[in-house]
């Protein structure tokens, strides 16, 4: 089946400071979507891009979805201590079989 | 809020046991869809049911079960625990469509 390559897999950062993850597929998604984690909370939607090429903003968090469909990035800007977390990104396939495909996520820590 | 609610939000049971674990989609989303996510893991996708029909299984154990009813309501029954099935258990529903998946605040269970 599908694998997704998240890295890293880990990361401490200032605050303040700029952070860029991403994804790589062996396949290609149609649908690329970023969550974010809360130890003990469900996934909650950062950004959803549908369009090769595709670059979205919600607030300080840029989304792109790569030109090959084979991957995606996320940064985040000028850090902050609730930017703590893990994020996930994942792809949906096509065909009839849509199920996402999780990376393994990205525990952000942000340091005063 | 990302309006899937998951009941109940903590469960204890004993090895042997069986559960049963509750997911109302968001209004208007036809789709439901269960994932486990165990200590440090990922998001590992077990069923999926649109509109009260089984659309698609994952890593779903024989002991596991789920089902969709006309209220479009989900039910996730764990039967035969052991004590790895502790874990996270995380509803998600969707549109018709699929792309952009919106998760419960899952159901912490622990089996003792």
């Amino acid at each position: 089946g599908q694998q997704l390559n998240q890295s890293p897999q880990s990361m401490f950062i200032q605050e303040g400071e700029d952070v860029s993850m991403n994804c790589t597929s062996s396949s290609i998604f149609n649908t690329w979507l970023w969550y974010k984690q809360d130890p003990g909370e469900g996934p909650v939607l950062l950004i959803a891009l549908y369009k090769a090429g595709e670059l979205t903003s919600n607030g300080r968090l840029t989304a792109q979805f790569g030109i090959t469909r084979k991957d995606s990035f996320l940064n985040i800007s000028a850090s902050i201590p609730s930017d703590v977390g893990i994020y996930f990104c994942a792809g949906l396939p096509s065909g009839s079989a849509r199920q996402l495909t999780f990376g393994s996520g990205t525990q952000l820590t942000v340091l005063p | 809020d990302s309006g899937v609610t998951q009941t109940p939000k903590h469960l204890i049971t004993a090895t042997g046991q069986r559960v049963t674990l509750r997911c109302s989609p968001r209004s208007g989303d036809l789709s439901v869809y269960w994932y486990q996510q165990s200590l440090d893991q990922g998001l590992q996708f077990l069923i999926q049911y649109y509109n009260g029909e089984e659309r698609a299984k994952g890593n779903i154990l024989e002991r596991f079960s789920a089902q969709q009813f006309p209220d479009l309501h989900s039910e996730l029954n764990l039967s035969s625990l052991e004590l790895g099935d502790s874990a996270l258990y995380f509803c998600a529903s969707s549109g018709a469509g699929g792309e952009t998946q919106y998760f419960g605040p899952g159901t912490r269970l622990l089996v003792l």
